[in-house]
């Protein structure tokens, strides 16, 4: 079945470092891969997404591409803030699939 | 609506009562989900909807949980003599359209279920 494995947080970051939040997945055929964010005391957000090999999506300075060699989907951004802290989920949609299948999630702390 | 809404946002009932959570999706979403958050877990899948069928129940925990969706439109999850394992936050999350497989999911912000 298809899974996602995401790296434990949390992650604690200075203001304006770099970030990254590997993602790594299993499925069948060409899934569609996801990041979302979930803020405090929110529900989650879509923040960006990629539907085929060497897709990158990005959004708010947050990029991710799709490695098809790598089955990875890592999170970046090159100057976090404050503003960034919350939660962050990796998901995939595999193709044929009404279920997407979600990561447990990283925690991400920015200080100031 | 402009997004998806959940109702209460809160919730503390005792052990052994039943209650009712309720989601609003975006108008037109055909396609509904409902997942269950525990401290510390990722999301676990629960059911989901197309139009007001439900094909696959195989998520629910137990016999205790249900689910219906009435007009295509807003969904009931029920939780039957509730248990304090059953504390958590519900989210629920529609989309246009249950096949397409590049669509994201539009979420509300959750019911959060305390068990006492």
């Amino acid at each position: 079945g298809n899974s996602v494995t995401q790296m434990e947080g949390p992650v604690t970051l200075s203001e304006e470092a770099f970030l990254t939040i590997n993602c790594t997945y299993t499925a069948t055929g060409y899934p569609s891969l996801f990041w979302y964010v979930q803020y405090p005391g929110e529900g989650l957000q879509l923040l960006l997404k990629a539907t085929k090999a060497d897709d990158k999506g990005s959004n708010k300075g947050f990029e991710a591409t799709y490695r098809k060699e790598t089955t990875s989907f890592h999170l970046e951004k090159g100057s976090v803030q404050v503003s960034d802290s919350a939660v962050y989920f990796c998901a995939l949609r595999g193709r044929g699939s009404y279920i997407p299948t979600f990561g447990r999630g990283t925690s991400l702390i920015v200080h100031p | 609506g402009a997004g998806v809404s959940q109702s209460p946002s809160n919730k503390v009932t005792e052990k052994g009562k039943d209650v009712e959570l309720r989601c609003d999706p975006i108008s037109g979403h055909t396609a509904l989900y409902w997942y269950r958050q525990s401290l510390g877990q990722g999301l676990e899948f629960l059911i989901y909807f197309q139009g007001n069928s439900a094909p696959d129940k195989s998520g629910l925990p137990s016999d205790r949980f249900s689910a219906e969706r009435t007009g295509g439109s807003v969904s009931t999850l029920t939780i039957q003599r509730t248990q304090q394992e059953d504390s958590a936050v519900y989210l629920c999350a529609s989309s246009p359209t249950l096949g397409a497989a590049n669509y994201g999911y539009t979420f509300g912000s959750g019911t959060r279920l305390t068990v006492v």
